[in-house]
């Protein structure tokens, strides 16, 4: 699976809309962009995927590049729920069980 | 209502003994997943099973060993040769993908297991 890059942690005041930047420099034509995010000590929550185009869903937005090296999630409007750690995760988008390749993701802060 | 389900929440066993975690879905899900969280760390996979009688070694399976007898049960056995168990244990499972183009895997709420 390719290997992503984002930052550490990043702040974002309640109501302003979260981007939350991966980059992802590797990766193949086969592979799709997954985002998740954990809440402290839960179960990691599927957010939103996409392959090259930008997508839509009631949680979040997905902006990938042209040249599909770096996508950013958009959280449009914040709130102190949306406090967690969200994980960027690029694998190929197979018919079969695959794992998911976790990194250390992003520690989203929303702050009042 | 449909999910997924493990118990307990919280473990506690001494050194040297192996302990049995819990995975169970109601939601007719083929596959299934065991991952291990360590703190600050992301997930990492340990076994997984695409079908029932199935199953095979994700990155970390040393110390750990797993059965599927039942689509909707995958335990986790976590055994005295697993040098560093105390974590934060994550099941998932995900439908079968065949005719479908992607497979979102679904969480259950973790177990935290500590070994004094």
């Amino acid at each position: 699976d390719a290997k992503t890059t984002q930052p550490t942690s990043m702040d974002c005041a309640e109501g302003r809309a979260a981007n939350l930047p991966c980059n992802h420099s590797t990766i193949s034509g086969n592979e799709y962009v997954y985002w998740y995010r954990q809440i402290h000590s839960q179960g990691p929550q599927y957010i939103i995927h996409g392959l090259k185009n930008n997508e839509t869903n009631e949680m979040a937005s997905l902006i990938i590049t042209e040249d599909r090296k770096s996508s950013t999630l958009i959280l449009p409007h914040a709130t102190l729920r949306d406090t967690a750690v969200y994980y960027c995760i690029v694998r190929p988008h197979t018919g079969t069980a695959s794992k998911l390749t976790f990194g250390t993701g992003t520690r989203l802060q929303v702050t009042l | 209502d449909g999910g997924i389900t493990q118990s307990p929440k919280y473990l506690f066993r001494k050194e040297g003994q192996n302990v049995t975690l819990s995975c169970e879905q109601n939601l007719n899900h083929d596959a299934m997943y065991w991952y291990r969280q360590d703190p600050g760390q992301g997930l990492r996979l340990i076994y997984y099973s695409q079908i029932v009688n199935d199953f095979q070694k994700g990155d970390i399976a040393e110390g750990y060993s797993v059965s599927r007898e039942k689509k909707e049960s995958f335990p986790l056995t976590v055994t005295s040769a697993q040098k560093n168990p105390t974590a934060f244990y994550l099941c998932a499972s995900s439908p079968r993908t065949s005719g479908s183009p992607w497979n979102e895997q679904f969480f259950g709420p973790g177990t935290r297991l500590t070994v004094l």
